[in-house]
């Protein structure tokens, strides 16, 4: 089955600084990836997906890079904001007619100081 | 507006008490998830819904069972909670193979 490793689990970045979130999948199958937010005791929200037909998508301050020979993804944070202090959840998934069925990586904490 | 909903919020078992937990969706998605969350992990898929066809992942324990009686409604049901099945329950939703939409979450406790 599909194996997800997510790096770091932590990341500490001052207001205004960039942040990084790097994936790395083992299905090369895997055609779908999206990423999640988690607030504290709320649920994940989707936040940016891509596909594997496109090497980055961009939606304002986030985008998302795809390198699928080497099977990585990454979620870009520009001019961090501290309300985008949460957990991020990367996941891939082989889609097929029945759905998405999503591995999730193991989470970074991103905290933004002010 | 809700979309995703999910009763209860919190629950509260006790040890070997079966429990059902509930899940609504208003977006007409033909695809229902339920994961499994537990503290400081990922989400972890249970099971899903393809329209009325019931697919469950090869790892969850039989002591979980699903029903769905219609395209709005999907239940979870722990027939016998033991500690370890204390956890954040989230339901999610898709059209086909669209993005996954989550439920608020059911916080289950098992004393």
């Amino acid at each position: 089955g599909e194996n997800v490793e997510q790096h770091p689990s932590t990341l500490s970045v001052q207001e205004g600084d960039s942040a990084v979130i790097k994936c790395t999948y083992s299905d090369s199958a895997s055609n779908y990836f999206p990423w999640y937010k988690q607030e504290l005791g709320k649920r994940p929200q989707l936040i940016i997906d891509i596909r594997s037909n496109v090497g980055e998508k961009k939606d304002q301050r986030i985008a998302v890079t795809l390198n699928k020979t080497a099977k990585h993804f990454s979620l870009h944070i520009t001019e961090t904001q501290p309300e985008d202090s949460a957990v991020y959840f990367c996941a891939a998934s082989r889609v097929f007619g029945a759905g998405n069925m999503l591995t999730f990586g193991g989470g970074t904490r991103l905290m933004v100081k002010p | 507006d809700a979309m995703v909903i999910q009763n209860p919020r919190y629950q509260v078992t006790q040890f070997g008490k079966p429990v059902t937990l509930s899940c609504s969706q208003t977006l007409n998605h033909n695809v229902m998830y339920w994961y499994q969350q537990k503290s400081s992990q990922a989400p972890k898929l249970l099971f899903h819904y393809y329209d009325k066809d019931f697919n469950n992942e090869a790892d969850t324990p039989d002591n979980f069972q699903s029903r769905r009686p219609n395209t709005s409604f999907c239940f979870l049901d722990i027939r016998s909670p033991g500690l370890g099945d204390a956890a954040m329950y989230l339901c999610a939703t898709s059209r086909d193979t669209s993005s996954q939409y989550f439920g608020p979450g059911t916080r289950l406790t098992v004393l």
